[in-house]
């Protein structure tokens, strides 16, 4: 356990719908991390934050994603009108303000769209 | 960012070292080399950074090339709980971009 938690842990949604999820990185932690794992894949950067402003988004990040993380403590990942292929583990990731070399992840959020 | 290549997989007999090795040949004067690794069903743990000189920590040694084209990440006696998918990660700064990594499973 690293400290990073993630809810829910899994996620069974019908295409079309929207869902959200939660990550409370470790408290000291300033920068927040999103990143999307499929099946046989590296981890792949979607966006973060430091404290509450948002400071880089993937090309991954369409319009239907938005991330939020409103007063620089957890953070929440939408995504709308969910498809097939959003099927995969979504990860969060925190550092600490001196040793940003180091992610902390949390164990991930599930997500299968059907 | 520069690009990395690793072996997609590899073996290592338990008790021995395993030696994880990275190509950068792109790499530029300002990024460093990280690495991480993703054990089964858990989110990616790091290990070990550098830029020049080679480091060693509790985990594994790195040792960098003088020309900083490639690297090689050592664990110095494998244990099972070693078996992992580990990531050679090229950046200026602490964003990672994590690419499909090394297989590495340490055999009894």
């Amino acid at each position: 356990d690293t400290g990073v938690s993630q809810d829910p842990r899994h996620k069974i949604t019908k295409r079309g719908q929207n869902v959200t999820f939660r990550c409370d990185p470790i408290s000291e932690h300033n920068r927040l991390y999103w990143y999307r794992q499929t099946l046989g894949q590296g981890p792949e950067f979607l966006t973060y934050f430091q404290n509450e402003a948002q400071l880089e988004k993937s090309r991954l990040l369409s319009d239907r994603f938005s991330a939020e993380r409103p007063k620089g403590s957890f953070s929440t990942l939408e995504i709308q009108r969910t498809e097939q292929g959003d099927s995969a583990m979504y990860l969060c990731a925190s550092t600490h303000p001196g040793t940003t070399y180091e992610q902390y992840f949390g164990p991930g959020t599930r997500l299968t769209v059907t | 960012d520069a690009k990395t290549t690793q072996p997609p997989s590899m073996d290592c007999a338990e008790g021995r070292a395993a030696n994880l090795p990275c190509n950068h040949s792109t790499i530029s004067g300002n990024e460093y080399v990280y690495w991480y690794r993703q054990i089964h069903s858990q989110g990616p743990q790091y290990i070990i950074h550098g830029l020049k000189n080679n480091e060693t920590n509790e985990m594994a040694s790195l040792i960098i090339t003088e020309d900083r084209k490639s690297s090689t990440l050592i664990l110095p006696h494998a244990t099972l709980r070693d078996t992992a998918v580990y990531y050679c990660i090229v950046r200026v700064n602490n964003d990672m971009r994590f690419g499909a990594g090394t297989r590495l499973t340490v055999k009894p």
